[in-house]
């Protein structure tokens, strides 16, 4: 089936801005992650959801994030007063829920904030 | 806080050739898992290899294989008769179950094919 799609693929903006950034999962995945990748480095995690609800946003930066899956399916990651060092490619990742369970990516979303 | 460490910014290999990538883990845990992960120039992350902390074997995937030392909390990568598509960033990954099941990931290892 499809996998982990992500709009738009770039995104570029002014300092100040407000983005959203959109994730449609694996159908049938309940649990939905969000990562932020900077150049030169891993991903670093951001935030969960199981269902609807965040059920970890420990790795949100700042208020400025937030993220939200009002239908359990598709989620929008929303980044208001964009800052230059919010720049970063921003991963999407689904998964059934289970220990053994692989987390499987989509291709990103590149903001750029100038 | 867990942490995945990757030694090795960069690492070339002749095709056909035998490469191992390197990766050590901190975690105080006993049940985990550790993943490879590929990501090509077009960003999409693939899950290369899987390993269960409590399984004693060595996880196997075609040409892919680990060496994971769970005292030594090590976990390498080998990748035998390389070949030019293996070439990409390549990521190590710990999680731990039932906490949110979120990835710690490593700063990763450059991998260079050579004709």
């Amino acid at each position: 089936g499809a996998g982990v799609s992500q709009t738009p693929s770039n995104k570029v903006t002014e300092k100040g801005k407000y983005v959203e950034l959109r994730c449609d999962p694996i159908s049938g995945h309940t649990a939905l992650y969000w990562y932020r990748q900077s150049l030169g480095q891993g991903p670093e995690f951001l935030i969960y959801f199981q269902g609807t609800g965040a059920a970890d946003d420990s790795g949100l930066p700042n208020d400025r994030f937030f993220a939200v899956r009002p239908e359990g399916s598709v989620s929008t990651l929303k980044i208001q007063r964009t800052e230059r060092g919010d720049s970063a490619v921003y991963l999407c990742a689904s998964s059934y829920l289970g220990p053994t369970d692989t987390q499987y990516f989509g291709p990103g979303t590149r903001l750029t904030v100038l | 806080a867990q942490t995945v460490t990757q030694s090795q910014p960069e690492m070339s290999v002749q095709e056909a050739e035998t490469v191992t990538l390197s990766c050590t883990y901190d975690t105080s845990e006993s049940d985990y898992y550790l993943f490879w992960y590929k990501q090509p120039p077009s960003r999409q992350m693939i899950l290369v290899i899987r390993q269960e902390a409590y399984k004693q074997q060595n996880a196997t995937e075609n040409r892919f294989s680990v060496n994971f030392q769970k005292a030594a909390k090590s976990f390498s990568l080998k990748i035998s008769d390389s070949q030019l598509g293996d070439a990409a960033m390549y990521f190590c990954a710990y999680r731990r179950p039932n906490t949110g099941n979120q990835f710690y990931f490593g700063t990763g290892t450059s991998l260079t094919v050579i004709p």
